[in-house]
């Protein structure tokens, strides 16, 4: 079955990065996108971007163009989110989101990783 | 970037028929998906495509489009159906990155 198991929490300072990683299990991981969607205490859903497993490229939201970087590891099926210069309304529950297949389409954020809470601090 | 617009709180009685509703100019070019979210979990994906649903999700939860307005319907809700809702499509701008509604707090009467 489609498992993807994100990395523990995390607490950083402000101006710090932090690193989010989100293990695939179940299918093939570069055969399918990859989606980061961010969720701040009692707000809704933000899509940040997403990444081509196969490839390495990425697609951010513009809101995150040039703080975020999308990667994978394709030997260990894992992908991995990284935000610089972390504030404090950056603390939120970070998702990992299976996309469409590569080839051929289908359907976007089916399966989800369990959440990852990055908590911005000083 | 477009954005889609949800209203923020629906109730419904218990057994009844609710739709939870979503706007947006890119539901013209595109279909919307949508994904219930209860307390401390992820999302769950309950309808995607023209009227989709993915195995395991209850054939009470519909989905349909029309305009700029995308709707989801649940027929005879249930208690578990109260949650959040959120729903999402492509944006019809630039390089079609994805958008997600604000989201609609379901309350199960």
């Amino acid at each position: 079955q489609v498992q993807l198991v994100q990395s523990g929490a995390e607490v950083k300072k402000p101006g710090a990065s932090v690193k989010v990683s989100c293990k695939a299990s179940g299918y093939t991981f570069t055969g399918y996108y990859m989606h980061w969607v961010r969720q701040a205490p009692g707000q809704g859903l933000e899509w940040m971007g997403w990444i081509n497993p196969n490839s390495g490229g990425t697609n951010y939201a513009q809101k995150f163009q040039g703080w975020v970087t999308m990667t994978r590891d394709t030997s260990i099926s894992t992908a991995y989110m990284e935000l610089s210069r972390l504030r404090s309304d950056d603390t939120a529950v970070y998702y990992c989101a299976r996309g469409a297949a590569i080839r051929w389409g289908g359907r976007d954020f089916d399966y989800w990783g369990q959440g990852t809470l990055v908590t911005v601090s000083s | 970037s477009s954005e889609l617009t949800q209203d923020p709180a629906v109730s419904v009685a218990l057994g009844q028929t609710v739709r939870i509703t979503c706007q947006g100019d890119s539901l013209r070019s595109y279909y919307a998906s949508w994904y219930q979210q209860k307390p401390g979990q992820a999302p769950v994906l309950v309808i995607y495509g023209k009227n989709n649903r993915p195995s395991g999700i209850p054939d009470r939860f519909s989905g349909s489009s029309s305009g700029n307005t995308a709707s989801l319907t649940i027929t005879g809700a249930q208690a578990e159906d109260e949650a959040d809702y959120y729903c999402n499509s492509r944006d019809s701008s630039g390089n079609h990155p994805w958008v997600f509604g604000g989201g609609t707090k379901l309350t199960v009467l």
